[in-house]
């Protein structure tokens, strides 16, 4: 599976969008970009994954450069609840498990 | 409430101990996976079981023990275990073949003294 690079921390104003940026420059032809969080001690939560197409959910919105090569998760109005850990995550489609990294740190404050 | 169950949720076991740690899934997966999550580290991945037979194993030491009896149901038997074996163990199901997302469950916390 590719690498991605994600950066390491990140802050929010609650109410404000939250932009996570994250590059898979090496990403293949059939792999997914997959977006997780693990809020603090607690198993990793899905929160969208996409192709090449942009992607919106009930919890995020996913934009995906014309290349591929990075991408970009958005949570429009982001609530104290939002603090956690966001991992960038790509993933062929035949693939087992999701390898994680160490993802964004995001601390949404009031 | 993602369908992934994972008992119990905390465990203190002496590094002579045998104990069990159990996942069950009710999302008809055909894939179980466990993964390790120590301190500030990133989840580590340990175990991949695909239609019941073990497809991954990263190099986990024998003191860790998995087994599959079933689609839905997925063990990690520990004995001897290490101080540094202390983590959140985390269960993992997803339909593999199909482009889906994985479902953790709420994972066990371990600490071996």
């Amino acid at each position: 599976d590719a690498k991605t690079t994600q950066p390491p921390s990140m802050d929010c104003a609650e109410g404000r969008a939250a932009n996570l940026p994250c590059n898979h420059s090496t990403i293949s032809g059939n792999e997914y970009v997959y977006w997780y969080r693990q809020i603090h001690s607690q198993g990793p939560q899905y929160i969208i994954h996409g192709l090449k197409n942009n992607e919106t959910n009930e919890m995020a919105s996913l934009i995906i450069t014309e290349d591929r090569k990075s991408s970009t998760l958005i949570l429009p109005h982001a609530t104290l609840r939002d603090t956690a850990v966001y991992y960038c995550i790509v993933r062929e489609n035949s693939g087992y498990a999701l390898n994680f990294g160490k993802g964004t740190s995001l601390l949404v404050t009031p | 409430e993602t369908g992934v169950t994972q008992t119990p949720r905390h465990l203190v076991m002496g590094m002579t101990n045998k104990k069990s740690l159990k996942c069950e899934q009710h999302l008809g997966h055909n894939a179980m996976y466990w993964y390790k999550q120590s301190a500030k580290k990133p989840l580590e991945l340990m175990f991949v079981y695909s239609l019941e037979e073990r497809v991954e194993n990263n190099s986990v030491p024998s003191r860790f023990s998995p087994e599959c009896p079933n689609s839905s149901h997925l063990f990690l038997h520990l004995h001897t275990l290490q101080p540094e074996d202390s983590a959140l163990y985390l269960c993992a199901s997803s339909q593999v073949l199909i482009n889906t997302e994985a479902f953790f469950g709420q994972g066990t916390r371990l600490t071996v003294v």
